[in-house]
């Protein structure tokens, strides 16, 4: 069982639209949560991090955690064509000191 | 801050030559991370260093890699000799503490013919 798991996509949204990405994680120990985007050819880059149980907003981003159930998400409001990329959940390895990436989830909005 | 500085950007070389990848972390970040990205396998993560020492190789494939920090502003990834399945893109992070956002740089395409 992979220890994060997320759909590879693509995702395909209209532009405006709500865009949702999910992740799940297997480690109860887990205590911090990342989206990252990666638009094709670059690098990761950080969106937003999460700690705490529920939501955390941030412009058109919100990120919602549920520890009980492990599952991280990322909804993106007000969709847009430069949104178009990859975005990769990482969770903290529980008792070890680094990340693990999801494989990532190819969102293509559509203008 | 620049940021996470690698070097080069982009490597081709033939089979069974060494190849070194370059780190430079942001200053004052206490943890320095390589990933290899590939399609087939995604991010995974190689080996990690904390204040210039290794803490985790168990991510690096075989003996044919190895890794470096000596010193807090540098590190090094080498392949010896180098093989086509290498073929990735190789990107170095750091951050300030664990279990805290990491920073990438913008990668090393490397390209083994």
């Amino acid at each position: 069982q992979k220890e994060v798991e997320q759909n590879s996509g693509p995702l395909s949204v209209p532009e405006g639209a709500i865009a949702s990405l999910n992740c799940t994680y297997s480690d109860r120990g887990s205590q911090s949560f990342f989206w990252y985007r990666q638009y094709s050819g670059k690098s990761p880059e950080l969106i937003m991090f999460i700690y705490s149980n529920g939501d955390k907003e941030d412009g058109r981003f919100t990120a919602q955690l549920n520890k009980a159930s492990q599952y991280v998400s990322l909804l993106i409001r007000d969709s847009q064509p430069s949104d178009s990329a990859t975005y990769l959940c990482a969770v903290d390895g529980g008792a070890t000191n680094k990340l693990i990436f999801g494989t990532g989830t190819l969102l293509a909005v559509q203008p | 801050d620049a940021g996470v500085i690698q070097s080069p950007r982009h490597e081709v070389t033939e089979m069974g030559q060494e190849v070194t990848l370059r780190c430079k972390p942001i200053s004052g970040h206490d943890y320095l991370f390589w990933y290899r990205q590939t399609m087939m396998r995604g991010l995974e993560l190689l080996i990690y260093f904390n204040n210039n020492v290794p803490i985790d190789d168990s991510g690096m494939p075989e003996d044919r890699f190895s890794a470096k920090m000596p010193n807090a502003s540098f590190s090094t990834l080498k392949i010896q000799p180098s093989e086509p399945r290498d073929s990735a893109v190789y990107f170095c992070a750091s951050s300030l503490a664990s279990r805290e956002t990491q920073y990438f740089g913008p990668g090393t395409r490397l390209l083994v013919l």
